[in-house]
């Protein structure tokens, strides 16, 4: 089975300041199809998890343009420009290659300073 | 946008059964192309995927609770539903319906989730 590790697993930034999280995953989510198949949540207090990213890269419909994804293989980053106060929550990285999908990384909680 | 709401009790006692549905709205569920899924949130912890089904009635279970668990589908009401049999306090989780897109390859919409406890 497929090991998505996140890093950190906490992290508080000041409004205005970047952030980053790492997501390793312990086999390749390269696909044949030339697709990788790398996917990015986020879970506010009390909500649902939302969709950020897909496909490493794509920002999903209406997520802001200071979140962007980046990585290949088995080495990813989601990383927030500026970050807001609206942007509080645990965010997880999840892989999509071996189906069904469902194996999520441990979440990350950012918090603001 | 498509939209869903979970339904169902929030208390289920030990061994008995507990009973979800999924209501879809703003998509139809009989025009393919998506895997309705049940994914669960244990307290405090990570996410577990349970299960999905196809519109045509093909389902595939998380192996580690394929025994007990039946998601079945109702095209006519735009529902798919969830039973977990045989529960325990294990089972006491946020409970959370999802589509499935891609191959499914991952989930782009979301319920609001419902909270099942398993208590006497």
């Amino acid at each position: 089975d497929i090991v998505m590790t996140q890093t950190p697993l906490s992290l508080s930034v000041t409004p205005g300041q970047p952030a980053s999280i790492s997501c390793k995953s312990s086999q390749s989510l390269l696909h044949s199809d030339g697709k990788t198949y790398l996917y990015w949540y986020l879970q506010k207090p009390g909500q649902s998890p939302q969709l950020l990213i897909y496909e490493v890269s794509s920002r999903f419909s209406g997520v802001p343009d200071r979140f962007s994804g980046s990585g290949s293989g088995t080495d990813f980053t989601l990383k927030i420009s500026r970050v807001e106060a609206e942007d509080v929550g645990v965010y997880y990285c999840m892989q999509g290659i071996h189906l069904p999908p469902g194996t999520f990384g441990q979440g990350t909680r950012l918090e603001i300073k | 946008q498509v939209q869903l709401q979970e339904s169902g009790p929030g208390l289920v006692k030990p061994s008995q059964t507990l009973s979800l549905t999924c209501t879809v709205s703003g998509g139809s569920i009989s025009s393919g192309g998506y895997y309705w899924s049940w994914i669960r949130q244990h307290p405090g912890k990570g996410l577990e995927w349970i299960g999905y089904i196809y519109y045509s009635g093909s389902t595939y279970y998380n192996p580690s609770l394929k025994s007990r668990v039946t998601i079945s589908v109702d095209t006519s009401k735009n529902q798919f539903s969830l039973k977990l049999s045989s529960v325990t306090a294990a089972d006491t989780a946020v409970y959370y319906c999802a589509r499935g897109s891609g191959s499914p390859n991952y989930y782009d919409y979301w319920g609001q989730g419902t909270l099942v406890t398993v208590s006497s």
